[in-house]
Order: structure tokens, then C-alpha cells, then sequence
């Protein structure tokens, strides 16, 4: 079955820490990846996506991701958080009909 | 330009009353979706549209049903609420298609199920 998972529920670090936030997928086909962010009382944004060509995938707001295929995984980094990134972070995977299949979610909190 | 809106934004409902959550967008997308968002589940697709007069069924359908009133609106009611339906809706729209798109997401419909 199509799944994708995110290995932290919930993660804590302190403002200039490091961040990667995990994310395993798991469907055949094309595959499409994405990650949303949602802060507090806000809606779903996207951070950055990735379809084909370079592995290492620049977003918003400094965040990057790498697609690596022989692990499955799609995870997000950001080499120094601030207080304003405190959110919930969603991996998702999405098919060629435009269906995202979204992962469990990661609570972020950054402690100024 | 006002994106994806959704109404009501807040709702409380008795078991067995009936809804029904609006969403609308002006980006002329084709395709829209309804997501629920439960903690530690993610969202989930309840139902979606990929074009003006079709629907199909998500991952959670049961207990709703949807509505694609025009290009623009997307309904979606419940018909008989139930506590499990206790959730944060998300709507959302698509721009692109196949290799390359992106969905755009309304501000949720919060509702509460007593």
C-alpha cells in the first residue's frame, strides 16, 4: 500500500540548532514529494516539492531536501532554526492525479 | 485574488445534525479535494474532483458526500454527524497537472461533534 511515514512526532531544539525532520515513502511509480508546513492557526503551505532532476531541493524560507531513491526518503534540513519556524511539518507524497498522501506530521518547537 | 476560502470556519454540531462545509477558489483551478486533519494522522482525503461534474472517493469517505456545484465551489456535507467526525477540514485546489503541480490549501474548518 502507498504509505508515507515521518520518523519524529515531535522535536525540540533550541534556536541556531540544526534541523532534519525524517520522511520514508513507500509507493511504486513516479514519484512526486513534497513538504508543507503549517503554523499555528494557519493553513497548509508549501515549503518545497520535488519531481525529477536535481536530488537536492531548495525551498522557502532556507529550508532544503534531499531525494535519496535507494533509501526511500525525502527528509528536511535547515542548518539553523529560529523561534519562527516553531510549526507542525507534513511530508507528503503525491501520485500523477494530483492525490497527496500525507505522513503522520512533525511538531517543531524552538526554544528562543 | 482570495485563493482558497472555506465557511464556516468554526462549527459545533449534535450527533445527527447535518452540515454542509463550503469551499471555493479563484485560481480556475480543475481540481479540488477535501482533506480531515486528526492529531498524529496527518491529513487524509476524504474526497476529491478532478474536474467540473466528477467526484471520487478518498482514502476516508464514508459519512460524506461531495458536491462540484461549478469549476469554482466544492461542497462537502455530512449528512448525519458523528463524534469520529470530530476533525479540521482542509480544502484544496491544484495548479498543474502530471509532472509538475502544486495544491493550494484553504484556513480549515474546525468542527466539533458533541
Amino acid at each position: 500500500a502507498q504509505s508515507v511515514s515521518q520518523h519524529n512526532h515531535h522535536v525540540i531544539l533550541s534556536e541556531a540548532a540544526s534541523l532534519e525532520l525524517g520522511c520514508n515513502y513507500s509507493y511504486g511509480g513516479t514519484v512526486n514529494l513534497f513538504w508543507y508546513v503549517q503554523y499555528p492557526g494557519q493553513h497548509l503551505q508549501l515549503l518545497l516539492k520535488y519531481f525529477s532532476g536535481d536530488p537536492l531541493v531548495k525551498g522557502i524560507k532556507g529550508f532544503e531536501a534531499e531525494f535519496i531513491k535507494s533509501k526511500f526518503s525525502f527528509n528536511l534540513r535547515k542548518p539553523s532554526v529560529q523561534w519562527s519556524d516553531t510549526a507542525e511539518y507534513f511530508c507528503a507524497g503525491g501520485l500523477n492525479t494530483g492525490k497527496l498522501i500525507f505522513g503522520q506530521g512533525t511538531t517543531l518547537q524552538v526554544k528562543p | 485574488n482570495a485563493g482558497v476560502t472555506q465557511n464556516p470556519k468554526f462549527q459545533v454540531l449534535k450527533t445527527g445534525q447535518s452540515m454542509t462545509l463550503q469551499c471555493a477558489q479563484d485560481m480556475n483551478h480543475n481540481s479540488m479535494y477535501w482533506y480531515r486533519q486528526d492529531p498524529g494522522m496527518g491529513l487524509r482525503l476524504i474526497y476529491y474532483s478532478a474536474s467540473e461534474g466528477t467526484t471520487d472517493k478518498g482514502e476516508v469517505p464514508n459519512g460524506y458526500n461531495v458536491s462540484r456545484l461549478n469549476k469554482r465551489e466544492f461542497s462537502l456535507r455530512l449528512e448525519s454527524a458523528a463524534p469520529s467526525q470530530t476533525s479540521v477540514y482542509f480544502c484544496a485546489s491544484i495548479l498543474g497537472q502530471g509532472t509538475s503541480y502544486e495544491q493550494y490549501f484553504g484556513p480549515g474548518t474546525r468542527l466539533t461533534v458533541t
